[in-house]
């Protein structure tokens, strides 16, 4: 069974930027895309990115300029770095893996991440 | 980008009835190359992350109780669950995935009247 599971710090500071790490077990990181979605607390979802199996990245043009995904195959491993963070990032963090670029069928729990001094 | 808007906002049905919920995309999801809907519907409970009930507008993900039906075409889809159980109290999202960014409708709140 594929298992989504995010690490990282729960607060980050303004301008600073938030770090988050998506451990994946039960499968090869290898054979598919995965994907940071985030919800704010209350609200809708919104996508961030995904990353492919060769490596390459789209984001969302929204935040296209302060994100950066990566894959550490080693590790069964991929990555979020968003930079220069407000109060309007505080959100759940959530990481999914889709199907062939569609739809997200496997999800992490979530992890929530607030922006605060 | 392509928005997409769900409605009602909130909906309360009595156990057993049926409830409908509604979304509508900003322009065609339909793909004509292959004639799909590339349109899909979530379920998401209080502290959970959303479970994909629908893809392909109409395709049950499997596992998911046939109660749960999606249809539509082009812009307009609904998700109807036939008969209510206490269970399905939850938010419901739309999400197309026609074209980056893939994009979420707002969510419909689905409660027991």
């Amino acid at each position: 069974q594929v298992q989504l599971q995010e690490s990282g710090p729960g607060l980050v500071k303004p301008s600073e930027t938030l770090s988050l790490t998506c451990t994946v077990s039960g499968g090869s990181i290898s054979d598919y895309n995965w994907n940071w979605i985030r919800q704010p607390a209350g609200k809708g979802l919104e996508w961030i990115g995904r990353i492919y199996t060769s490596g390459s990245t789209n984001y969302n043009p929204s935040l296209k300029s302060r994100v950066t995904m990566s894959v550490d195959t080693s590790k069964n491993q991929f990555s979020l770095k968003l930079s220069s963070v407000t109060a309007a990032d505080t959100a759940v963090y959530y990481c999914a893996r889709d199907r062939m670029g569609y739809v997200y069928e496997y999800w992490g729990q979530g992890i929530l991440v607030t922006v605060s001094s | 980008d392509i928005v997409m808007t769900q409605f009602p906002d909130s909906l309360a049905v009595s156990l057993g009835e049926r409830a409908t919920i509604n979304c509508k995309s900003s322009q065609s999801v339909l793909y004509s190359s292959n004639n799909k809907n590339y349109l899909a519907w979530y379920q998401q409970k209080p502290g959970q992350p959303p479970k994909l009930l629908v893809y392909w507008a109409s395709t049950r993900e499997s596992g998911v109780p046939d109660r749960f039906s999606g249809s539509g075409s082009g812009t307009d889809f609904t998700l109807t669950i036939s008969s209510l159980q206490a269970e399905d109290v939850a938010v419901y999202y739309c999400q197309q995935y026609y074209s980056i960014p893939n994009s979420f409708g707002q969510g419909t709140k689905l409660e027991i009247k």
